[in-house]
């Protein structure tokens, strides 16, 4: 049973505006979140994480916001550009383990 | 240039004949663990090594076999493979956990026929 989700599969955003991609889970006891950008031919690469003891984090144009009560993660890009155009995965941790989402995949338009 | 090194990249083979990932890491990291990614599924956790000799079950292991012999090393041995392990399969360092940040190779598309 997936215990975290990304429920839409794709995202098109024009360049300079914001993206807004969102993750659910169903699991509590999740110590961190994490957002990983994808592209094709190539391994995730990390991009931001926040504690499950905080509710945002941000790093320039990359901010996470963290909704305990919702279980409910966000990753805001603002502003977006054509380099961003990837397979966004969020992840959970709990312990030792990683939890995935199923990704989305934003395009940015120039 | 610090990375993880998978080989092979690409891997048809027929089930039941057994076959070796190599996953090599050269940033001295304790944590190592192996993933696989699916259509509609993700990637999920196939086994996991908090260091030398210590390995641990992730959400998808069985099938699967994994030995921690080196620090630097983390090969993913399929005994008898089978179609459904045809798969996308990533191998991630970390320095530490909870360090959060896993460094993720280039991934090896393996076909079971």
């Amino acid at each position: 049973d997936q215990q975290v989700k990304q429920n839409s599969p794709s995202l098109s955003v024009q360049e300079g505006r914001i993206s807004i991609l969102n993750c659910d889970y169903t699991n509590s006891m999740f110590d961190y979140f994490l957002w990983y950008k994808k592209y094709p031919a190539e391994g995730p690469t990390f991009l931001i994480s926040i504690s499950s003891i905080k509710d945002k984090n941000e790093d320039g144009r990359f901010t996470v916001f963290l909704n305990k009560s919702a279980k409910h993660l966000s990753l805001h890009i603002v502003p977006s550009q054509p380099g961003d155009s990837a397979v966004y995965f969020c992840a959970a941790m709990m312990g030792n383990q990683f939890y995935f989402g199923t990704g989305t995949s934003l395009t940015v338009i120039p | 240039e610090a990375q993880v090194t998978q080989n092979p990249r690409y891997l048809i083979t027929v089930t039941g004949k057994k076959l070796t990932v190599t996953c090599s890491q050269n940033m001295n990291h304790e944590y190592m663990s192996w993933y696989r990614q699916d259509p509609g599924l993700g990637l999920r956790q196939i086994y996991y090594s908090m260091n030398v000799e210590v390995t641990d079950k992730g959400d998808v292991p069985e099938g699967y076999k994994v030995s921690r012999k080196e620090k630097r090393n983390f090969p993913l041995i399929l005994e008898s493979p089978s179609p459904n392990q045809t798969s996308l399969y990533f191998c991630a360092s970390s320095l530490t956990l909870p360090s959060e940040k896993l460094f993720f190779g280039s991934g090896t598309q393996l076909s079971v026929l």
